[in-house]
């Protein structure tokens, strides 16, 4: 069966410093992946999708980047961080297949910025 | 207007009792369409998919009308552990053949002893 890791799973950080959020999928290949922010008291907020290894899109203009250096690895990256980056931050998986694919969370990371 | 919208509650009831959640959304190209539940700071697991000619697993149904851009959850027999968020979603196709979701916010549901 298919898994999804997310670590860590909070995390406190100051402002200006760097981040590194990481995700990988177990049993499935070539997913579709994302990352996702819910601020507090909202909705989730796409932030970036990949189709396959490589290929990244940008939903919002931000601070954050993210990279897709293997198959089943997610990386969400910030070289400065901002009071406004906190929130929770979900990686989810679908399926390559069609479009009607539900997606599947991982556990979340809770990033606090000082 | 906003892609997915859902009344944000709370709704309380009783256990045992029925609650109907409803949703809509503005994008008449979509395609796919799911409820989602999420526990208070963990992370959305999928609850159902909705299909268009509605749907049941269990206590739970699911309606979708394409023409009115409307999808329903029906909820029977309440049970405490029912006590979540619920979230609407609906895909939107992306130009590069990818394609994401637009969660709703959520609606809030407390089922009371």
């Amino acid at each position: 069966s298919q898994t999804i890791h997310q670590w860590p799973a909070t995390l406190v950080q100051p402002v200006g410093s760097p981040l590194s959020l990481e995700c990988t999928v177990e049993g499935t290949s070539n997913p579709n992946l994302y990352w996702y922010r819910q601020a507090a008291g909202r909705g989730l907020q796409l932030l970036f999708y990949s189709v396959g290894i490589g290929q990244i899109s940008s939903e919002v203009p931000q601070n954050l980047s993210a990279s897709r250096p293997q198959d089943r690895q997610f990386i969400l990256s910030s070289k400065k961080l901002l009071l406004s980056d906190s929130g929770f931050y979900l990686c989810a998986w679908s399926a390559h297949r069609g479009n009607n694919q539900p997606q599947h969370f991982g556990d979340g990371t809770r990033l606090s910025i000082l | 207007r906003k892609e997915v919208e859902q009344d944000p509650g709370p709704f309380n009831v009783p256990e045992g009792a029925t609650v109907a959640f409803n949703c809509t959304y503005s994008n008449s190209a979509s395609q796919s369409f799911f409820w989602y539940r999420q526990d208070c700071r963990k992370e959305p697991k999928l609850l159902m998919s909705v299909y268009s000619s509605g749907n049941e697993d269990g206590r739970f149904t699911a309606q979708l009308n394409r023409a009115s851009q409307y999808i329903s959850l029906l909820i029977r027999d309440s049970k405490l552990s029912d006590s979540a968020t619920y979230l609407c979603v609906v895909n939107i196709v992306r130009s590069n053949s990818g394609y994401a979701l637009n969660f709703g916010k959520g609606t809030s549901l407390l089922v009371t002893p």
